[in-house]
């Protein structure tokens, strides 16, 4: 069974630029998130997404970034403009979305280095 | 929402010492309890989980039971190895139960030295 996949692995650019992550969960997963990994800390939840719909964005920066999940699958998180605070790891992870204490699965992450 | 603490590391350790790594939390109810992993250039994997007070969740010798009267959930080995080395996460649902994201905590840096 293939993992979640992220793209790109590694992203340097400029604060004030946009910078965009994509993310392919396994496959039948319904329930999508993104966290941020601050250097150091535990990831932080961003987004939340059952299918498409939005369960929870409370965290998410909202001036700033942006996601969406069309169809159902793929997902991509969006930063404009980004600051120097936004380096860190963004990671996607997928659940199958259908009960309680499910495991979630985390692909590799995308390194944002923002300067 | 719901948080969790645990003890920031570094913690280096000899090849077949015992391990424990503090993790205690603030929740509200008794959500389900989680250990994630995060091995030298992989990604983060559930070790292991406890879905309810007094459960003992267990994966690769490493041990861990919720304890609701401590509001703990402390990671156990008898006799670590030196592939254990990784960072090791505490985690709980950040809000509720249910198929919920995860709050964690700061993670615990393991070495294990030969």
């Amino acid at each position: 069974e293939a993992g979640v996949a992220q793209s790109p692995r590694y992203k340097i650019i400029e604060k004030r630029q946009s910078v965009a992550f994509w993310c392919n969960p396994i496959s039948g997963h319904a329930t999508l998130y993104w966290y941020q990994q601050i250097l150091g800390q535990g990831p932080k939840l961003l987004i939340q997404f059952q299918n498409n719909g939005v369960v929870d964005d409370s965290q998410l920066p909202k001036d700033r970034f942006s996601a969406e999940r069309l169809k159902g699958v793929d997902s991509t998180l969006k930063i404009q403009p980004a600051k120097l605070e936004d380096s860190a790891v963004y990671l996607c992870a997928s659940s199958l979305g259908d009960r309680d204490s499910e495991t979630q699965y985390f692909g590799p992450g995308t390194r944002l280095l923002v300067l | 929402g719901n948080s969790v603490t645990q003890m920031e590391g570094p913690v280096t350790l000899s090849e077949e010492a015992f391990l424990t790594i503090n993790c205690t939390y603030t929740a509200t109810g008794y959500p389900s309890l989680f250990w994630y992993v995060q091995y030298p250039g992989e990604g983060l994997q559930l070790l292991l989980k406890a879905t309810k007070a007094d459960d003992k969740g267990s994966n690769k010798g490493f041990e861990a039971t919720y304890r609701k009267e401590t509001t703990s959930f402390h990671l156990e080995k008898g006799s670590v190895q030196v592939s254990d080395s990784a960072v090791y996460f505490c985690a709980l649902p950040y809000s509720g139960g249910g198929a919920d994201g995860l709050t964690f905590g700061k993670g615990t840096h393991l070495i294990i030295q030969p």
